[in-house]
């Protein structure tokens, strides 16, 4: 089975600007989950999706949005980007079984720099 | 709410050393707990998990046992090798009827190990 794909791996913005990062999960995954991870904060929870729906979400700004597909493909959306949004973007997907035991699969993450 | 603290690094051994590295958690009910790794230029990989109390969890040769008592979850090897040189991650997820995804990580410690 592929793993969880990234796309795209490496990105270069400016202030201001707005950014898409997009995740494709296992196939057969229906949850998505989406984490910012910086030398200063670590590893934080952006927010879960599952089934298109938001489940749960962290605590960042409203600058950061999510949505996820029908073929549970999600993507990130980052508005009016700071410097501050530079980080690792890792995404992670589960197949979210009754339970709630699995693990999480992660992608290789984009890395964001913002000037 | 929920957290993880382990200890700060860098750790540095020479091959086939013994290696612990300190993990306690805060949380409410009876959360599931991991230790991930992160080798350089990648994504989080999981190492290994375990569930409920007094469960060890282990893998490549790594252990660690869940215990309720002191909130801990201690990452152990008895021998390292220069190839575990990476950023290991504790972390620990609520089981809330499945209804929550969200993983909580500890800060990252570096290992380095030297030939």
């Amino acid at each position: 089975k592929a793993g969880v794909t990234q796309t795209p791996r490496y990105l270069i913005k400016t202030r201001g600007q707005q950014v898409t990062l997009s995740c494709s999960p296992i196939s057969g995954h229906r949850s998505v989950s989406w984490y910012q991870q910086t030398p200063g904060q670590g590893l934080q929870f952006l927010f879960e999706y599952f089934s298109e729906t938001q489940r749960n979400k962290g605590n960042f700004p409203g600058r950061f949005s999510g949505r996820q597909f029908s073929n549970s493909r999600s993507e990130m959306n980052v508005s009016t980007l700071e410097l501050g949004d530079s980080a690792l973007y890792l995404c992670a997907s589960s197949p979210r079984s009754i339970g709630g035991a699995d693990e999480q699969f992660f992608g290789p993450g984009t890395r964001l720099t913002v000037l | 709410g929920n957290s993880v603290t382990q200890m700060e690094g860098p750790v540095t051994l020479s091959e086939e050393a013994f290696l612990t590295i300190n993990c306690t958690y805060t949380a409410t009910g009876y959360p599931s707990l991991f230790w991930y790794v992160q080798y350089p230029g990648e994504g989080l990989q999981l190492l290994l998990k375990a569930t409920k109390a007094d469960d060890k969890g282990s893998n490549k040769g790594f252990e660690a046992t869940y215990r309720k008592e002191t909130t801990s979850f201690h990452l152990e090897k008895g021998s390292v090798q220069v190839s575990d040189s990476a950023v290991y991650f504790c972390a620990l997820r609520e089981n809330s009827g499945g209804s929550n995804y969200k993983l909580t990580f500890g800060k990252g410690t570096l290992l380095t190990v030297n030939p």
